[in-house]
């Protein structure tokens, strides 16, 4: 039972484009998502996170969007860069488990 | 400040063999987390391990079994290994363990069951 699902395994974006990865869960008692990259022989890294109390949260070039009530919330990366290529991971959790449920990655490619 | 890491980096084994990883946190931190990694599966959680205590598991079987030392260093043993546990094992430190602190990975052992 995959509670967090990343449908996209892959993306390509152009270089300057908009990047948007998206993550769906079927938990509604998740109300803290996290957002990973991962580039290979490396361990995940954090990259922004978000508050089931908050909508949307920015961090430079990255926005983490949550609507709640379509159990989605999505990573914008604006202008997106070839160092921007990487597998991403979307995670939930909620405040009484403290366990992380991971989705299945999806790989983005920037190209030139 | 050392990051988390993890020994051996690549491991083959054979069906029915165990096998020993290895994780050190980075210093000062208390709380140890294990995922498994496979294509198609994401990182799963294994288990986590805080001042020597398992506090957390999810939902593997018991041939997955870990430990963890006064140091922190945790260590996660896997029994009668099977093909299917061929997968990247990730191991992930943090101060307290919990959501307000930041888990940080090591880079993982690939382990190969031939």
């Amino acid at each position: 039972d995959q509670q967090v699902k990343q449908n996209s395994p892959s993306l390509s974006v152009q270089e300057g484009r908009i990047s948007i990865l998206n993550c769906d869960y079927t938990n509604s008692m998740f109300d803290y998502f996290l957002w990973y990259k991962k580039y290979p022989a490396e361990g995940p890294t954090f990259l922004i996170s978000i508050s089931s109390i908050k909508d949307k949260n920015e961090d430079g070039r990255f926005t983490v969007f949550l609507n709640k009530s379509a159990k989605h919330l999505s990573l914008h990366i604006v202008p997106s860069q070839p160092g921007d290529s990487a597998v991403y991971f979307c995670a939930a959790s909620s405040y009484n488990t403290d366990k992380l449920i991971f989705g299945t990655g999806t790989r983005l490619q920037v190209f030139p | 400040k050392a990051g988390v890491t993890q020994t051996p980096r690549y491991l083959i084994k054979t069906r029915g063999q165990q096998v020993t990883l290895s994780c050190s946190p980075i210093s000062g931190h208390r709380s140890v987390s294990w995922y498994q990694q496979t294509p198609g599966q994401g990182l799963q959680f294994l288990f986590e391990y805080f001042s020597e205590t398992q506090r957390n598991k999810g939902n593997f079987p018991g041939r997955f079994s870990g430990r963890q030392f006064s140091n922190s260093r945790s260590e996660m043993n896997v029994s009668t290994l099977e093909l299917g546990d061929s997968a990247l094992y990730l191991c992930a430190s943090s101060l307290t363990g919990g959501l307000n602190n930041e888990q940080f990975f090591g880079p993982g052992t690939r382990l190969t069951v031939l």
